[in-house]
C-alpha cells in the first residue's frame, strides 16, 4: 500500500517555463515532508522540506505548498533551467520533523527541454 | 567536507550467492541509513542506526538480509543468500542527527543477481 503516491512517472516542461511537481500522501501522521532531486548514477540529494505546520516553504526557485486537508503537496520550479531536468521524489515523515522511517514516492521525471 | 562513501558501485552475482556493501558516513554523523531502490520505485528503508544501535530494523528481510555498524562507524549490509527480486541499487544515507529531516545519500550501489 503506498502512502506516498507521485502520479505522474515523467513530465516535459519548456526552459523558463514553471514545472509543477505533485505528491499524494494516505497517512494523516505523516507531519514533514521533503522533495530530493536524482541524477542518474548519483544518490538522492536534499531539495527542499516542509513541515506540516506551515503551508508555503520557499528556497529561491523552488517553493513547495502543502495543502493538508488534501493530503497534497507540490513542488514548483520558476524558471525551470537545463540542470533542473533529473528525477525528482516526494518523501514524507511521520517523526516530528526528523528522518526517521522516511516514505519515499516512486519519483517524477522532470526533462527540461530548451 | 568528504560524502558518503560507497563501495563496490556495481557488482554481478549469480542467485544463492552471497554479497557485501561497505559505507563510510559523513564524519561526524550519528545516524546511517541503509535503503533498497528497485528499479522504478522510490528508496525503501531497510535499517537505520543511531551510532552502533538498530534505530529501525522492521522491513529488514532478516532471513537474508544483515547489517552492522561496528564502532558507530562504518557500516556493512549482506545479503545471503541472495535472490532474483534483490537486484536493486543499495543507498547509504547518513545524517548529522535524527531530528533533521535531511538526508545525504551515496552514490549507491547497483546489485544485479543472475
Amino acid at each position: 500500500d503506498q502512502q506516498v503516491k507521485q502520479n505522474s512517472p515523467s513530465l516535459s516542461v519548456q526552459e523558463g517555463r514553471i514545472s509543477i511537481l505533485n505528491c499524494d500522501y494516505t497517512n494523516s501522521m505523516f507531519d514533514y515532508f521533503l522533495w530530493y532531486k536524482k541524477y542518474p548514477a548519483e544518490g538522492p540529494t536534499f531539495l527542499i522540506s516542509i513541515s506540516s505546520i506551515k503551508d508555503k516553504n520557499e528556497d529561491g526557485r523552488f517553493t513547495v505548498f502543502l495543502n493538508k486537508s488534501a493530503k497534497h503537496l507540490s513542488l514548483h520550479i520558476v524558471p525551470s533551467q537545463p540542470g533542473d531536468s533529473a528525477v525528482y521524489f516526494c518523501a514524507a515523515s511521520d517523526s516530528g520533523g526528523g528522518a526517521d522511517g522516511l516514505t519515499f514516492g516512486k519519483g517524477t521525471h522532470l526533462i527540461i527541454q530548451p | 567536507e568528504a560524502g558518503v562513501a560507497q563501495s563496490p558501485r556495481y557488482k554481478i552475482i549469480e542467485k544463492r550467492q552471497s554479497v557485501a556493501f561497505w559505507c563510510n558516513p559523513i564524519s561526524g554523523h550519528a545516524t546511517l541509513y541503509w535503503y533498497q531502490q528497485i528499479l522504478g520505485q522510490g528508496p525503501k528503508l531497510l535499517i537505520q542506526f543511531q551510532n552502533n544501535g538498530v534505530v529501525d530494523d522492521s522491513q529488514l528481510p532478516k532471513d537474508r538480509f544483515s547489517a552492522e555498524r561496528l564502532k558507530g562507524v562504518d557500516s556493512t549490509l549482506k545479503i545471503q543468500p541472495a535472490k532474483l527480486e534483490d537486484s536493486a541499487v543499495y543507498l547509504c544515507a547518513s545524517s548529522r542527527q535524527r531530528t533533521t529531516g535531511e538526508l545525504f545519500f551515496g552514490e549507491g550501489s547497483r546489485l544485479t543477481v543472475l
